[in-house]
């Protein structure tokens, strides 16, 4: 399997339930990344991680909580979300944080948080 | 600070149109520009790139100019294929900066019909 992978596809979840989201990537990135899409609204970058090292974090309400175990795997735990979190959550990677390497991305988590 | 200004769809052309979507941005340097697409159901993937002025990125049919004069980067292709149905994005990232710091674009969903 080569690419970027995400799972699961949907999500559906409560306010008080605790969720994970994972990626992984088979290309020999360096950096991965998570975004969220909303509608008529510009991609945001919520968490960068370069050699598995954090590198950003846009000041991303603390109810969302990235780990890196390594630099293949990246998830996003989910705890007490609001309905207004609802998205589309995309994972991509880089070969590096710097220079003119291109994002992957993967194919995203729907989530509904009800 | 730097912006990325598309033009707002939904743009509808039928099969064979000229296409053209405009992207406009605002950088205190010299930016290297992207377009993304992103197919239903898909997340993002690059479409082409320009790295400096006058230079032009060219894929899959479409072509975009780096217009340093006119601060553009208007995403075309000659006749539109109903595959060619999708989000594009315009993206914009400064030279000094990684990935971290990409600036998109809105999107622009195009629908071609048969």
């Amino acid at each position: 399997e080569t690419g970027v992978t995400q799972t699961p596809r949907h999500l559906v979840m409560g306010m008080t339930n605790k969720k994970s989201l994972k990626c992984e990537q088979h290309l020999g990135h360096n950096a991965m990344y998570w975004y969220k899409q909303s509608a008529k609204k510009p991609l945001e970058l919520m968490f960068v991680y370069s050699l598995e090292e954090r590198v950003e974090n846009n000041s991303v309400p603390s109810r969302f909580s990235p780990e890196c175990p390594n630099s293949s795997h990246l998830f996003l735990h989910l705890h007490t979300l609001q309905p207004e979190d609802s998205a589309l959550y995309l994972c991509a990677s880089s070969q590096a944080l710097r220079g003119d390497s291109p994002l992957h991305f993967g194919n995203g988590t729907r989530l509904t948080v009800t | 600070g730097n912006s990325v200004t598309q033009m707002e769809g939904p743009v509808t052309l039928s099969e064979e149109a000229f296409l053209t979507i405009n992207c406009t941005y605002t950088a205190t340097g010299y930016p290297s520009l992207f377009w993304y697409v992103q197919y239903p159901g898909e997340g993002l993937q690059l479409l082409l790139k320009a790295t400096k002025a006058d230079d032009k990125g060219s894929n899959k049919g479409f072509e975009a100019t780096y217009r340093k004069e006119t601060t553009s980067f208007h995403l075309e292709k000659g006749s539109v294929q109903v595959s060619d149905s999708a989000v594009y994005f315009c993206v914009l990232k400064m030279a000094n900066f990684g990935n971290e710091k990409l600036t998109f674009g809105t999107g622009t969903r195009l629908t071609i019909i048969p």
